[in-house]
């Protein structure tokens, strides 16, 4: 089936640095949504990415969706301690989740 | 946004024993609920499509008579463990759908089932 691989699978930063998870598909994606997870939580809704090229901005959060629409990215820029959690892309549908990217932040 | 409730949130049974796991939207209808499945530190795995007034989909892989989905209502969806083993010990959480719009799921708390 189609799946979605995300990387890196774990990234620790120091706080006020940036942060970047990568979501790949080998398969054009219709759509990618990307969820975050406290630890010990659920996943919380971010943002849904569906035009080619498409940039979206939330706050610090910078999500974009590849030109060929068969990759994504999330980027934080000068990361805070509240943005600790796993982070994952989602081909909606039956929402396949990619493996998630766990960032943990050093106060 | 839309809420999602989850009950219980946690459960301790012994092996052999069956529990079930309810799912309600608690604002909104939901005419199909999805049920996942996480281990530690790794992905959500969809277990399953629960559909109001029709089969559960399953997923390949997934045993239906082990896990039991029943979705008698537009606002409530029920995973049963049946015979549960220390190997099903995991975080189940479901969630739903409220209307097309942004496709946005919002999930319940989850469960943590511990299999003694």
């Amino acid at each position: 089936g189609q799946q979605v691989m995300q990387i890196p699978q774990y990234q620790h930063v120091q706080e006020g640095e940036d942060f970047t998870t990568y979501c790949n598909s080998s398969t054009t994606l219709s759509n990618i949504q990307w969820y975050k997870q406290r630890p010990g939580g659920h996943p919380v809704f971010l943002i849904q990415l569906v035009k080619s090229g498409e940039v979206k901005k939330q706050k610090r959060l910078t999500f974009q969706f590849g030109e060929a629409k068969k990759n994504s990215s999330l980027h934080i820029t000068a990361t805070q301690t509240t943005d600790v959690g796993t982070y994952f892309c989602a081909k909606r549908g039956k929402l396949i989740f990619g493996q998630g990217t766990e960032l943990s932040v050093k106060p | 946004g839309a809420v999602v409730s989850q009950h219980p949130s946690w459960v301790i049974c012994k092996s052999g024993t069956s529990v079930k796991i309810e799912c309600r939207s608690l604002d909104f209808q939901a005419t199909t609920m999805f049920w996942y499945r996480q281990f530690p530190k790794q992905s959500l795995m969809l277990m399953a499509t629960s559909n109001e007034g029709s089969k559960a989909t399953y997923e390949q892989g997934v045993e239906k008579d082990k896990f039991l989905i029943n979705h008698a209502s537009l606002t409530l969806s029920t995973l049963t463990v049946t015979s549960a083993h220390p190997e099903d010990s995991s975080f189940y959480i479901c969630s739903a759908r409220a209307g097309e719009g942004t496709g946005e799921l919002f999930f319940g708390e989850g469960s943590r089932l511990t299999v003694l």
